[in-house]
């Protein structure tokens, strides 16, 4: 069985800090997928990133950026020069063999950026 | 491109009384999947189709609930008699399977708040 954990509750920072969102996942799958979401205050579900067991190497998108470690099995979010915009709950999430199949997700870490 | 659409956005309802929520999959997308958010269980799976077959409806919680997907563009989510505890809000969520960089990602809908009195 998978499982998904977001240590972190919430987290507040001023605008313009950086700030990283730790995950450490579980899973007897040599196959797995990883993944972030974004749900802000409106309540929907925005993917952000989907990373492939097979795939270690980390990912920038603009202030956005990922690292993946399988030997500590995390894949941790940074957020780099954050803005208000920001504020949300972020998912950590896993899918066992392919990513069309159950997400387990994690708690969630609420993301608060104050002006 | 339009998203995965959930209708009703909002419900409100009593005790006793039937549910269905409703959910129309991207286009082209082979995979519907049905999640719950509540604050104490958080996101969970319910059930997931492929092809409009229910492949695991493990995450169903009792009998009352039942979901369906009769073709390819619609597929719903019906709970009766309702509960309180029923009280979440759902999402409907699609992918596909087909190779590129958006395959093998779920897609959600903007939700459904389900309130039962």
């Amino acid at each position: 069985a998978q499982k998904v954990t977001q240590a972190q509750t919430e987290i507040s920072v001023v605008e313009k800090e950086d700030v990283t969102l730790d995950c450490v996942y579980e899973t007897r799958d040599t196959t797995y997928y990883l993944f972030w979401y974004k749900q802000p205050p409106s309540g929907e579900l925005v993917f952000l990133i989907r990373r492939n067991s097979f795939d270690e190497q980390n990912e920038i998108s603009g202030r956005y950026s990922w690292n993946f470690q399988k030997s500590t099995s995390s894949f941790n979010f940074t957020i780099t020069a954050s803005q208000v915009v920001d504020s949300a709950v972020y998912f950590c999430a896993q899918t066992p063999r392919f990513g069309n199949e159950k997400l387990t997700f994690g708690t969630g870490t609420r993301l608060t950026i104050i002006p | 491109d339009a998203g995965v659409i959930q209708s009703p956005r909002h419900e409100v309802t009593e005790m006793g009384q039937e549910v269905t929520l409703r959910c129309k999959p991207i286009s082209g997308h082979d995979y519907l999947f049905w999640y719950r958010q509540t604050m104490m269980r958080g996101l969970e799976l319910l059930i997931y189709f492929n092809n409009n077959v229910p492949i695991d409806d493990s995450g169903m919680p009792e009998d009352r609930f039942s979901a369906k997907m009769p073709n390819a563009s619609f597929s719903t989510l019906k709970i009766q008699p309702s509960e309180p505890r029923d009280s979440a809000v759902y999402f409907c969520a699609s992918s596909y399977t087909s190779g590129g960089a958006k395959a093998d990602t779920q897609y959600f809908g903007p939700g459904t708040r389900l309130t039962v009195l």
